[in-house]
């Protein structure tokens, strides 16, 4: 079965230095989600990603992040300037619609800021 | 504004029984509902959904019930196995929207005990 792939696992930075995490959905999805989950929080929304564009953002998706998709099959959020508080799990997930279809997740890449 | 709520952070159940969980919402434009399994170290993974156009939807041991009057979802399992253990967690989502984001609950743990 095709899943969605998480590139790191683990990533561990210094504060106020930019990460990239990678996402590889799956490759008939054309709707593209990143969230997040802090240690014993929910999970939570940053963005959504259609068309090569940015569909819908959350509060918490402010100038210090970015998303792109670079190439047909990657997808990508950059954290610039990062900051203790944005240390969580961070999940990439796909969908073949927008709704009354499942969003499919990868496993996560956990961020950790020191 | 918690727009999705589980109440109960855990739920134990003995194998064979029947577990239930369940899940409110506040927000009127929800007319999407799933349920998520998380288990530790990997990404949400799609367990049953149902349309606010039903009531009810079933899917082997799942079955999901949806009371929109009182905006209350619930997830049973019948019968209940150790495997199940897991996080589940409740999402939510509008059609109306460009993004079909979805607004996770809480989550609740639930342990099945052999």
């Amino acid at each position: 079965e095709p899943e969605v792939t998480q590139t790191p696992s683990h990533q561990v930075t210094q504060m106020g230095q930019e990460v990239i995490l990678r996402c590889v959905p799956i490759s008939n999805h054309l709707y593209f989600y990143w969230y997040r989950q802090i240690l014993g929080q929910k999970v939570e929304f940053l963005v959504s990603f259609y068309n090569n564009e940015i569909s819908e953002k959350s509060e918490i998706f402010d100038d210090q992040f970015s998303v792109e998709r670079p190439d047909g099959s990657n997808f990508t959020l950059k954290i610039r300037s990062t900051k203790l508080e944005d240390s969580a799990m961070y999940f990439c997930a796909s969908s073949a619609a927008r709704v009354m279809l499942p969003q499919h997740f990868g496993d996560g890449t956990r961020l950790s800021i020191l | 504004d918690q727009q999705v709520k589980q109440n109960s952070p855990s739920l134990s159940v003995q194998e064979g029984r029947i577990s239930i969980l369940n899940c409110d919402y506040t927000n009127s434009m929800f007319d999407y509902f799933l349920w998520y399994k998380k288990y530790p170290a990997e990404g949400p993974t799609f367990l049953i959904s149902i349309s606010s156009i039903k009531d009810k939807n079933e899917d082997g041991r799942f079955t999901v019930f949806l009371n929109k009057s009182a905006k209350h979802l619930s997830l049973h399992i019948v019968p209940s196995q150790p495997g199940d253990s897991a996080v589940y967690f409740c999402a939510a989502s509008a059609a109306g929207t460009n993004a079909g984001k979805s607004t996770f609950g809480d989550g609740t743990t639930l342990t099945v005990k052999p």
